[in-house]
């Protein structure tokens, strides 16, 4: 069964600090979200692509954090510089298309010390 | 905006017995609905979604979820719960129009005793 890819699992930095997080999504599917999942709280969409074009980014802290799905396949979430309140779960999803049902991965795990 | 309460942050049932876990939604018309469940360290898992048609919606590992129109709900009911059930539970609502954009709620954690 294909899945969602995500690496790395668990990433531990220090503020101020550059992190990066990478997502393959399940082939063929042409919509890609980061969604960030604060302890305790449900997940929160950050980014929606369809194919490499960002549709819905209003929920992400422009000023530090970018997105970017460069051949409309895997997709980086990058946060410069990190912040304290960055400690979460990072989750990729991808759908067929922007109806259809979306599928997780497994998460990377961020703490910021 | 469309918007996701799940009144029970936390709920322990014994194992073989009933669950029933409460969603209640906010959305001005017919909304899509999902649960997920979530394992510790993991991603979140599709349980079940209600697009329109049948009310009660089946779903993978037993569970199943009926639609309330009236009561702006979208419970979640398994008849006999197994130890493995332990997890957390998201209940989520996207809109008609765009269907892609979820909101979640704050989930209920389930625990298990044997």
């Amino acid at each position: 069964e294909a899945e969602v890819a995500q690496s790395p699992r668990y990433k531990i930095t220090e503020k101020s600090q550059a992190v990066a997080f990478w997502c393959d999504p399940i082939s063929g599917h042409a919509t890609l979200y980061w969604y960030r999942q604060i302890l305790g709280q449900g997940p929160e969409l950050l980014v929606q692509f369809q194919d490499e074009s960002v549709v819905d980014d209003s929920q992400l802290p422009k000023d530090r954090f970018s997105a970017e799905r460069l051949k409309g396949v895997d997709s980086t979430l990058k946060i410069q510089p990190a912040e304290l309140g960055d400690s979460a779960m990072y989750l990729c999803a991808s759908s067929l298309t922007r109806t259809d049902t979306q599928y997780f991965g497994p998460g990377t795990r961020l703490t910021v010390l | 905006a469309q918007s996701v309460t799940q009144p029970d942050i936390h709920i322990t049932v014994s194992e073989g017995a009933s669950l029933e876990l409460r969603c209640n939604y906010s959305y001005g018309a017919t909304p899509y609905l999902f649960w997920y469940v979530q394992s510790p360290g993991q991603g979140l898992q599709l349980l079940l979604k209600y697009f329109s048609g049948d009310t009660l919606v089946q779903g993978i590992k037993g569970f199943e979820a009926e639609f309330k129109r009236s009561q702006s709900s979208f419970n979640l009911r398994k008849p006999s719960v197994h130890w493995s059930d332990a997890a957390e539970y998201f209940c989520a609502v996207a809109t008609t129009g765009t269907a892609s954009k979820l909101t979640f709620g704050t989930g209920t954690r389930l625990q298990v005793t044997l």
